[in-house]
């Protein structure tokens, strides 16, 4: 299968604790997109890199956030400090150059008790 | 917040009838796109309209796009059980990133 990955597909965590997780793109596929969706809502933007620099940052992206895409490649997201209010599925997507459909993995559901 | 608004929130019809969901956002747009979500499973895409098509169709699926009202329509012809899933409508501006609506969750029944 050639699609977006994410791993792992599920995290339960304890208040206060960091969380990272993993985003492989689709093979040559320079855009990358992190999304968040809670029950009942649309995804919301988080941030988009091209190729490895990271190039738009949503206010939704608080400080405790971060994410790197240090090759390109893969990307990571950590969240430091989670509260139950991150608690929510994390979407990562990708697109091709010079395209403008994007292609989302199954994402990452966070619990956070 | 979110870009766009889907109406109705729920559909619910019989199985080979018409299914219409409605979009409408805020601000100009390049694009508008539609993205179906079945329950547990990833978003998929199923269409893209520019800002300067007015109707596209794919198979089963007929989107316009009327960017004077600042909205779009998503018309499922002959629908079937495994149509059933979350619809949403997603446009892009400036940038790259999409800002999604809130969703018409469809049901078909069998």
């Amino acid at each position: 299968d050639t699609g977006v990955s994410q791993n792992p597909r599920h995290k339960i965590t304890k208040r206060g604790q960091n969380v990272t997780f993993r985003c492989d793109p689709i093979s040559e596929h320079n855009r990358l997109y992190w999304y968040r969706q809670t029950l009942g809502q649309g995804p919301e933007f988080l941030t988009y890199f091209q190729n490895e620099a990271q190039l738009e940052k949503s206010r939704l992206l608080s400080d405790r956030f971060s994410a790197e895409r240090p090759k390109g490649s893969f990307s990571t997201l950590e969240i430091q400090r989670t509260e139950q209010g991150d608690s929510a599925m994390y979407l990562c997507a990708s697109s091709a150059k010079g395209t403008d459909t994007q292609y989302f993995g199954p994402g990452t559901r966070l619990t956070v008790l | 917040s979110q870009q766009g608004e889907e109406d109705p929130q729920a559909l619910s019809i019989q199985e080979g009838e018409n299914a219409t969901m409605n979009c409408s956002y805020k601000t100009s747009i390049n694009n508008l796109q539609w993205y179906r979500q079945n329950s547990g499973r990833g978003l998929v895409h199923l269409i893209l309209i520019r800002s300067n098509e007015r109707e596209k169709h794919s198979g089963r699926l007929r989107v316009t796009l009327d960017t004077s009202k600042k909205s779009s329509s998503l018309l499922i012809t002959a629908s079937r059980a495994a149509d059933t899933a979350s619809y949403f409508c997603a446009t892009v501006t400036g940038a790259n990133n999409l800002f999604f609506g809130t969703g018409t969750r469809l049901t078909v029944i069998p």
